[in-house]
């Protein structure tokens, strides 16, 4: 089975910086990546799909990258709205999400 | 606009069957896509169960496959979970939503549905 890694568990960050966050997979996923937001309570939101597409709707200083087994998401300056958990999800086979990634206020 | 909506009970008995049904609106399941159960335990993760295309194929998390069963109703527009022999660690959030891939890939899940806690004690 694919086994998804995130990096780091928890992130400090303040308004304006800009975040990366890191997923490794245990083999090779081509681009099968996606990574989504969700704030306490709610449902997950979708990001990011096929590693770097934006979702419609989603903000612009969201990117992603990567292939392969090593991929990235990055915020490019963080907005109060961003204080989130993020996850990254591998959809090559079938469907194993990491174990998330907190970003809270510095 | 496509909803999702979680049904079901909010409280099991150890040992027995968790049901859970989502309704669609606003997109025909018939039409394509795939349609799933991710489920993310009290200040835990997310966590895939599985999903089921709108063939009929369906797609379980290795290590809840003996114990699920994800159908659906084209006549009604929803698809079903059932989740046997449930103990405490079942305990969680679970969330239906729409994986927007092409057979053979589940996809992204684009739509999810609000979420129901799902509470297994005696």
């Amino acid at each position: 089975d694919i086994q998804m890694t995130q990096s780091p568990s928890t992130l400090s960050a303040s308004v304006g910086d800009r975040v990366t966050i890191t997923c490794r997979a245990s083999q090779s996923i081509s681009s099968w990546l996606a990574w989504y937001q969700q704030k306490p309570g709610k449902a997950p939101k979708l990001l990011i799909y096929k590693a770097s597409s934006l979702e419609s709707g989603v903000p612009s200083r969201f990117s992603g990258s990567g292939s392969g087994t090593e991929f990235t998401l990055t915020i490019s300056s963080l907005q109060p709205d961003d204080f989130a958990t993020y996850y990254c999800q591998q959809y090559n086979s079938p469907v194993v999400f990491g174990q998330g990634t907190k970003v809270e206020i510095k | 606009q496509v909803q999702l909506q979680e049904s079901g009970p909010g409280l099991v008995k150890p040992s027995e069957t968790l049901s859970l049904t989502c309704a669609v609106s606003g997109y025909s399941i018939s039409s394509g896509y795939y349609w799933g159960w991710i489920r993310q335990p009290p200040g835990k993760g997310l966590e895939w169960i599985g999903s089921i295309y709108h063939s009929g194929s369906t797609y379980y998390n290795p290590s809840l496959k003996s114990r699920v069963t994800i159908s659906v109703d084209t006549s009604k527009n929803q698809f079903s979970l059932k989740l046997s022999s449930v103990t405490a660690a079942d305990t969680a959030v679970y969330y239906c939503a729409r994986g927007r891939g092409s057979y053979p890939l589940i996809g992204a899940f684009d739509i999810w549905g609000q979420g129901t806690m799902v509470t297994v004690s005696s």
